[in-house]
């Protein structure tokens, strides 16, 4: 069974803090994906990757970056963590073609 | 750019039969996911439709008609462990080579007693 792995559930941080939120897959998925989800506006993307060291925009890119130095990681990061950054960020992987995603349980962001 | 639509709540009675509609607007139609999401956890696959036509998984249905920018979830036989977020989630593959799925804003289905 496919498992995405994010390393914290909880993180609490302080305004103007670098945060990185760490992804891990174990099925060798080309794909991988940050969202948020938030009340009302369901998930939104942020980044993408089809494969290492590759990286696409997402439709919220700004004020994240994201970093794939092997096929099974996948980071993001808040370059300087602002309180509208707070929010529940899930990732997510697939294999090529027309697979679904899989999903991470998510990890519930709060910016102080 | 793509438009998803889908209710943001429902309610139905356990036992009976719920249909969750989802409209899509997209150029480049290249499939439609369903995805189920129970509180506080990871969204899970329900369903994938990129042909017209119903796809039956059991107690859950989805049907696409790609046409009418038209799709919905049938849920027959409702138990209380469906209630949950329900996503649509569409790929269009005129958004880049990669078919990334955009997901509509989520149904939240309510299951009483």
């Amino acid at each position: 069974d496919v498992k995405v792995t994010q390393s914290s559930r909880y993180l609490v941080k302080r305004t103007g803090e670098k945060v990185f939120l760490e992804c891990v897959q174990d099925m060798d998925h080309e794909n991988m994906f940050w969202y948020r989800q938030d009340p009302g506006l369901g998930l939104r993307l942020i980044y993408f990757s089809y494969d290492v060291k590759m990286k696409e925009k997402g439709d919220i890119p700004e004020g994240y970056s994201v970093s794939r130095e092997k096929k099974e990681r996948f980071s993001l990061i808040l370059e300087s963590a602002s309180t509208n950054q707070t929010s529940m960020y899930l990732c997510a992987s697939s294999p090529g073609g027309v697979q679904p995603q899989h999903f991470g349980d998510g990890t519930r962001l709060s910016i102080l | 750019g793509q438009n998803i639509d889908q209710p943001t709540e429902m309610t139905a009675t356990e036992g009976a039969i719920v249909q969750i509609n989802c409209t899509y607007q997209t150029s480049g139609f290249n499939g439609l996911f369903w995805y189920q999401q129970h509180a506080g956890e990871a969204p899970t696959f329900l369903s994938y439709n990129v042909l017209d036509g119903l796809e039956e998984k059991g107690r859950f249905s989805s049907f696409l008609s790609r046409s009418k920018g038209y799709s919905y979830l049938l849920l027959k036989e409702l138990q209380m462990k469906d209630s949950a977020s329900y996503l649509c989630a569409v790929r269009d593959s005129s958004r880049g080579g990669s078919y990334i799925p955009t997901f509509g804003r989520g149904t939240s289905l309510i299951v009483h007693p």
